[in-house]
């Protein structure tokens, strides 16, 4: 089975500050992805990585970054934490891109930005 | 851009009754992929059915089928026989196929399956 992690699922921060949200998947994975989820607006593409080092703005990348070091690692930087950032974010992965390829998705991590 | 409408926020439904959710979307493409994801309640968000835009049988898996209507741009989820696992939130989504297999999700809808 496909397995992918986050670090936290919960996240307490304070305006101002970086935020570190880690994403590791276990299956060898071509694509990653990060969404936020906020209710009545389903899931929103924030970043994704479709190769080590390589990276694509989604729908909504103000306010983020991403670093992809390693193929199985995909991690979201929020370089100022804003409480507008209070969010469910979650992680997914996929092995190939393009096609009817299931995204796998990590738990969430609800963050609270006071 | 291509948008995706879930115009139901919530349902709820008996155990062993069956519910239909609705899904549309807006695309000027020929070809496309449609996916239902469940979320269950605390729960990692899982496939639940995906079709093929160019593929005219309505995709099913076990409990769950679909309703395609590729003109009027409908992509509605059956759940038949519902089960209290059934509880969760349902997003429809869409992905062009592109190299980058991006989804567009619609707003979802919260399935509550009452005994």
């Amino acid at each position: 089975d496909v397995k992918v992690t986050q670090s936290s699922r919960y996240l307490v921060k304070r305006t101002g500050e970086k935020v570190f949200l880690e994403c590791v998947q276990d299956m060898d994975h071509e694509n990653m992805f990060w969404y936020r989820q906020d209710p009545g607006l389903g899931l929103r593409l924030i970043y994704f990585s479709y190769d080590v080092k390589m990276k694509e703005k989604g729908d909504i990348p103000e306010g983020y970054s991403v670093s992809r070091e390693k193929k199985e690692r995909f991690s979201l930087i929020l370089e100022s934490a804003s409480t507008n950032q209070t969010s469910m974010y979650l992680c997914a992965s996929s092995l190939i891109a393009g096609g009817p390829d299931t995204q796998y998705f990590g738990p969430g991590t609800r963050l609270t930005v006071l | 851009a291509q948008t995706v409408t879930q115009s139901q926020p919530e349902m709820s439904v008996q155990e062993a009754e069956t519910v239909t959710l609705s899904c549309t979307y807006d695309t000027s493409e020929n070809n496309y992929y449609l996916f239902w994801y469940k979320q269950p309640p605390s729960r990692q968000m899982i496939l639940v059915i995906r079709q093929e835009a160019y593929k005219q049988q309505n995709a099913t898996e076990n409990r769950f089928s679909v309703n395609f209507q590729k003109a009027a741009k409908s992509f509605s989820l059956k759940i038949s026989d519902s089960q209290l696992g059934d509880t969760a939130m349902y997003f429809c989504a869409f992905m062009k196929p592109t190299i980058w297999g991006k989804l567009q999700f619609g707003a979802g809808t919260q399935v509550v399956v009452t005994p």
